[in-house]
């Protein structure tokens, strides 16, 4: 199945700095999602992004599918930005998306 | 974006009982949800796919026999946790797939459930 790999698997930040989250699929995909986990649990969609560039207020991600990567963005971070990003990605014909391992990140004040 | 909810949020159940978790889809109907599994600062564990009308898709390792899945309906899909023990303790997720485009589709998550066994 596919890999995925996340990094770096922790980022500290002071707030209103900004951050790049990394992640990294052995194979070829057509779904690929990040979400955030807040700290009651819930995942919240960030993107839908199998390929290109979108952006959403402070947040934007890029994948490279040719390259097998995707990036998420944040600029000038906020303490609600704490919590994990998990990147999800499902190859052609899978019917299921493999997460990372996701990054912790913690926005100091 | 989809709605998803779970209910319950949170159980506490005795060891040796069993367990429900309904999962729907609010605002769109999903032929598939998938029930994940969390332990603590760990990643999302895939469980279970789950087909409207069919048998349920269990990932290598998980007892079908323990964690009973039923999709009855285009909204509804069900994990029931029987003969829970404590080591079944954990945070169980759902998630369902609504489809944007041809052979394109985008996962929406429950709040999940936190089950504890005593």
């Amino acid at each position: 199945g596919i890999q995925v790999e996340q990094s770096p698997p922790d980022l500290i930040l002071q707030e209103g700095a900004n951050s790049t989250l990394r992640c990294n699929f052995s194979d070829s995909v057509n779904n690929l999602q990040w979400f955030h986990q807040n700290p009651w649990g819930q995942l919240i969609n960030l993107f839908y992004i199998p390929s290109g560039t979108k952006q959403n207020g402070r947040l934007s991600a890029t994948t490279v599918a040719t390259e097998r990567y995707s990036l998420l963005y944040i600029s000038s971070s906020q303490t609600t930005d704490s919590g994990v990003y998990f990147c999800a990605v499902g190859g052609a014909n899978a019917g299921k998306s493999t997460f990372g391992d996701g990054t912790t990140l913690t926005v100091k004040p | 974006g989809a709605v998803v909810s779970q209910h319950p949020s949170w159980v506490i159940c005795k060891s040796g009982t069993s367990v429900k978790i309904e999962c729907r889809s609010l605002d769109f109907q999903a032929t598939t949800m998938f029930w994940y599994r969390q332990f603590p600062k760990q990643s999302l564990m895939l469980m279970a796919t789950s087909n409207e009308g069919s048998k349920a898709t269990y990932e290598q390792g998980v007892e079908k026999d323990k964690f009973l899945i039923n999709h009855a309906s285009l909204t509804l899909s069900t994990l029931t946790v029987t003969s829970a023990h404590p080591e079944d303790s954990s945070f169980y997720i759902c998630s369902a797939r609504d489809y944007t485009g041809t052979g394109l589709y985008e996962q929406y998550f429950g709040p999940g459930t936190r089950l504890t066994v005593t």
